[in-house]
C-alpha cells in the first residue's frame, strides 16, 4: 500500500523559502509511471495544482508559481521535495503531496501539512 | 489555463436522494476529467477518473459521465458518509491541471 508523508516547517517568515519533503513508502519513485505532485489548499478554499516531478527529474509547474518554484527528487531516499521562494501570507495553505497516475487521476495523497507564512 | 466551473457551489439533500453535480471546462478536455471527494480536515479521495471510470473501492452509487466540456457526477442513493465537498479536475495534456471551485453537499 502506497503511503505519502509530508514534512517540513509549519511556520515560514515572509520573503523566505518554504521547503517541504514528501517521503514515499510502498512504491519506488524510480519505478516510473507516476507524476509525483504537489497540491495546496488555501484556508477555507479550493484546491490548487502546484506541479509535479517525474522520477527522471522532469518537472511541470503551475505558471502562476513557476518563477518561485523548484522541485527535486531523491530516488535513493525515495522522496521528493518542493521549494517555494519569496513567500507571502498568500502562500499560507495546507500542502499535499500526491501520486498522479496521469490520465487516471491523483490516486494517493499525503495527509497534508499546514504551512503558515507569518513573521 | 483551462478553467473548470462547478455548479452548484452548494447543495442540500437528504439520505437516499439522487444528486447531480456539474462541471464545465473552458475548452474541450476530451474525457480527461476526474472527481474527488473531500471531508473536513482530510485529503481528497479519488472517486472517478477519465470522466466515467470508477476508482477501485469506491461504491457503485457514484457515477460520472460527459466528454468535451460538460461533465456530471451523480450519486444515486445518498448515504450519510457522502456529505462532503466534491471537486472536479481536468488532466488534459495542458497543465496546470486545474480544479473546479468545489461543491459542498450538505444534509437537508
Amino acid at each position: 500500500q502506497v503511503q505519502l508523508q509530508e514534512s517540513g516547517p509549519g511556520l515560514v517568515k515572509p520573503s523566505q523559502t518554504l521547503s517541504l519533503t514528501c517521503a514515499v513508502s510502498g512504491e519506488s519513485i524510480s519505478s516510473g509511471g507516476y507524476y509525483w505532485s504537489w497540491i495546496r489548499q488555501l484556508p477555507g478554499q479550493g484546491l490548487e495544482w502546484i506541479g509535479y516531478i517525474f522520477y527522471s527529474g522532469t518537472t511541470n509547474y503551475n505558471p502562476s508559481l513557476k518563477s518561485r518554484l523548484s522541485m527535486s527528487v531523491d530516488t535513493s531516499k525515495n522522496q521528493f521535495s518542493l521549494k517555494l521562494s519569496s513567500v507571502t501570507a498568500a502562500d499560507t495553505a495546507v500542502y499535499y503531496c500526491a501520486r498522479d497516475t496521469s490520465y487516471s487521476g491523483i490516486d494517493c495523497w499525503g495527509q497534508g501539512t499546514l504551512v503558515t507564512v507569518s513573521s | 489555463d483551462i478553467q473548470m466551473t462547478q455548479s452548484p457551489s452548494s447543495l442540500s439533500a437528504s439520505v437516499r436522494d439522487r444528486v447531480t453535480i456539474t462541471c464545465r471546462a473552458s475548452q474541450s478536455i476530451s474525457t480527461y476529467l476526474n472527481w474527488y471527494q473531500q471531508k473536513p480536515g482530510k485529503a481528497p479521495r479519488l472517486l472517478i477518473y477519465a470522466a466515467s471510470s470508477l476508482q477501485s473501492g469506491v461504491p457503485s452509487r457514484f457515477s460520472g459521465s460527459g466528454s468535451g466540456t460538460d461533465f456530471t457526477l451523480t450519486i444515486s442513493g445518498l448515504q450519510p458518509e457522502d456529505f462532503a465537498t466534491y471537486y472536479c479536475q481536468q488532466s488534459s495534456s495542458t497543465p496546470p491541471y486545474t480544479f473546479g471551485q468545489g461543491t459542498k453537499l450538505e444534509i437537508k
